[in-house]
């Protein structure tokens, strides 16, 4: 069983639609969970970070925790063509951080 | 700096060749990591540094990989004898302070190919 597990996609939604992207993961002392964003041939780029249980909200994007299912998601209201990417959970223990192999998701015009 | 660099931005080599791989953390920034990630592929966990303190370099793949940081801020990575496998990109990230809520910035990535 991998560490981090992410369905690969792709996703599609139309613009304007709520994307959801979904992990789990393995560790139950993972402490801090990360999502990050990767446009193509560019470096992966935080978008946030949760480490409580519940939803957490930054403008557009709410990630949302639960650490009984360890589970974590990420969701992305009115949907925009530049939201284009792969989207990369990442979760923290105590040194390292384990990434998931990434989401890709498209918003079509 | 502003940000993490890294050196070089693309590198072709021989198998059995050694490379090095340079990564400028983010001046103040304590703590860098180093990923590899192959086409395709999620971020493979290399190492880890935090200050002074021994690295974490429980994610090593083998002991022909080896990484140094030198001065508590610019880390080398270093492949030995490379093999075709080895091809990916080696992305080096620096946070603050290696704190759990840490955010981690990364650099642009250098782009290994062995051929």
């Amino acid at each position: 069983q991998k560490e981090v597990e992410q369905n690969s996609g792709p996703l599609s939604v139309p613009e304007g639609a709520i994307a959801s992207l979904n992990c789990t993961y393995s560790d139950r002392g993972s402490q801090s969970f990360f999502w990050y964003r990767q446009y193509s041939g560019k470096s992966p780029e935080l978008i946030m970070f949760i480490y409580s249980n519940g939803d957490k909200e930054d403008g557009r994007f709410t990630a949302q925790l639960n650490k009984a299912s360890q589970y974590v998601s990420l969701l992305i209201r009115d949907s925009q063509p530049s939201d284009s990417a792969t989207y990369l959970c990442a979760v923290r223990g105590n040194n390292d951080m384990r990434f998931g192999a990434g989401t890709r998701l498209t918003v079509k015009p | 700096g502003a940000g993490v660099s890294q050196s070089p931005s693309n590198k072709v080599t021989e198998k059995g060749k050694d490379v090095e791989l340079r990564c400028d953390p983010i001046s103040g920034h304590t703590a860098l990591y180093w990923y590899r990630q192959s086409l395709g592929q999620g971020l493979e966990f290399l190492i880890y540094f935090q200050g002074n303190s021994a690295p974490d370099k429980s994610g090593l793949p083998s002991d022909r990989f080896s990484a140094e940081r030198t001065g508590g801020s610019v880390s080398t990575l270093t492949i030995q004898r490379t093999q075709q496998e080895d091809s990916a990109v080696y992305l080096c990230a620096s946070s603050r302070d290696g704190l759990s809520t840490d955010t981690q910035y990364f650099g642009p990535g250098t782009r290994l190919t062995v051929l």
